[in-house]
């Protein structure tokens, strides 16, 4: 069954550096997303990205998270600075079309520690 | 505001019986209603989804959807403890767009 790969599936980085976490959606999907998880509580939502843009973000999506579809088949969120609260699992997740029954398909995550 | 609320848990049921598992949300225009599971360090899996009202059976999962009331519920059947893991009720559509807007999940615990 296709599923979303995500790499690395764990990042430990200092303070104010960059960070880009991959994922691979399955490869007919169309809308594409990242959401976080900071430990022990729920799951957020980040961005979602269709025909090569930003459809929606949320207030946590700000100027130092951008995303990129560098080609067909990669999707990419990156920190810019990152911050010690950054620290959550980040889940890429892919969904095949916009009817309201096409579920997210999760990817295994990118536990992100920030030290 | 875009609200979907769950009871926290930890619910704790014995193995073989019904676990209920209850979601409500506030966006009265919301289309789709998913039920994810997520072990501990884990993505959340899908395990079933429901748009239309009335009852959804899949195995030993049904999922109801009111949505007079904005509810939406899971029952689990002859619960296993290897069903024991957070319960994610995710809602798109209306105001959320594109978006799913996932509860914070109700931890279920499935005692031998």
């Amino acid at each position: 069954e296709p599923e979303v790969t995500q790499t690395p599936s764990h990042q430990v980085t200092q303070m104010g550096q960059e960070v880009i976490l991959r994922c691979v959606p399955i490869s007919n999907h169309l809308y594409f997303y990242w959401y976080r998880q900071i430990l022990g509580q729920k799951v957020e939502f980040l961005v979602s990205f269709y025909n090569n843009e930003i459809s929606e973000k949320s207030e946590i999506f700000d100027d130092q998270f951008s995303v990129e579809r560098p080609d067909g088949s990669n999707f990419t969120l990156k920190i810019r600075s990152t911050k010690l609260e950054d620290s959550a699992m980040y889940f890429c997740a892919s969904r095949g079309q916009s009817s309201y029954n096409s579920p997210l398909h999760f990817g295994n995550g990118t536990r992100l520690t920030v030290t | 505001q875009k609200e979907v609320e769950q009871n926290s848990g930890p619910l704790s049921v014995p193995e073989g019986a019904i676990a209920s598992l209850n979601c409500t949300y506030s966006d009265r225009g919301s289309q789709s209603f998913f039920w994810y599971r997520q072990y501990s360090g884990k993505s959340p899996e899908l395990i079933m989804f429901i748009y239309s009202n009335g009852d959804k059976e899949d195995g030993r999962f049904t999922a109801q959807l009111n949505k007079a009331s904005q509810y939406v519920s899971l029952l689990i059947r002859d619960s296993q403890p290897s069903d024991s893991a957070t319960y994610l009720c995710a809602v798109t559509g209306g105001d959320y767009g594109q978006n799913f807007v996932f509860g914070p999940g109700t931890r279920l615990s499935v005692l031998p």
